[in-house]
């Protein structure tokens, strides 16, 4: 089993909709939970971080946390054509869980908002 | 803000020959940066972890010979890629970390390098 699982899509959704991105992980040392954005030969941008279990809410989007069930996800809400891209979850353990600031990656998801 | 540049954008070469990419933190210090390739369609695949003043960490299976880390100052860490042959035409895309700050890193835009 992969640490990180996320569904590589693609995922089209018409424009508005409501997007749901998810990722599940094995390593309980994960404490730190980012959301990037990787357009089309450009460097991922980061979207939502979160610590250890919760909700986070910035605009349109919004992060949730379940570290009991090992369950992060990353919701789109009307969404634009411009959310076109691919998103990427990304994990750490921190320092104190030995990881040493690393990341680790889910694959990506590609998502295509039709107008 | 917390922006990152890397420097070139792109780049051609001739094989055998070196090419250094520069990636800088802006408008934060960074006391660890980080250097990723990335293949077509494929997630980013960490290749070493650069802190400031000391040696780079490499991950399993990256020759540290041939990718050459040098991270002199707190916003300045850069990887030069020696002997470049065509199977190292990739994407690399670097990070860096703020100092003090917890665990989110910061992209740079990422270079594109294409050995002939």
């Amino acid at each position: 089993q992969k640490e990180v699982e996320q569904d590589p899509g693609p995922l089209s959704v018409p424009e508005g909709a409501i997007v749901s991105l998810n990722c599940t992980y094995s390593n309980s040392a994960f404490q730190y939970f980012m959301w990037y954005r990787q357009y089309s030969r450009k460097g991922p941008e980061l979207l939502m971080y979160t610590y250890s279990s919760g909700n986070k809410e910035d605009g349109r989007f919004t992060a949730q946390v379940d570290k009991s069930s090992k369950y992060i996800s990353l919701f789109i809400r009307d969404s634009q054509p411009s959310d076109s891209a691919t998103y990427l979850c990304a994990m750490s353990g921190g320092v104190y869980g030995g990881s040493n600031y690393k990341l680790t990656f889910g694959k990506g998801t590609l998502l295509t908002v039709n107008p | 803000g917390a922006v990152v540049s890397q420097h070139p954008s792109r780049v051609i070469c001739k094989s055998g020959t070196s090419v250094k990419i520069e990636c800088r933190s802006l408008d934060f210090q960074a006391t660890t940066m980080f250097w990723y390739r990335q293949f077509p369609k494929q997630s980013l695949m960490l290749m070493a972890t650069s802190n400031e003043g000391s040696k780079a960490t490499y991950e399993q299976g990256v020759e540290k010979d041939k990718f050459l880390i040098n991270h002199a100052s707190l916003t300045l860490s850069t990887l030069t890629v020696t002997s470049a042959h065509p199977e190292d035409s990739s994407f690399y895309i670097c990070s860096a970390r703020k100092t003090g700050s917890q665990e989110t890193q910061y992209f740079g835009p990422g270079t594109r390098l294409l050995v002939l």
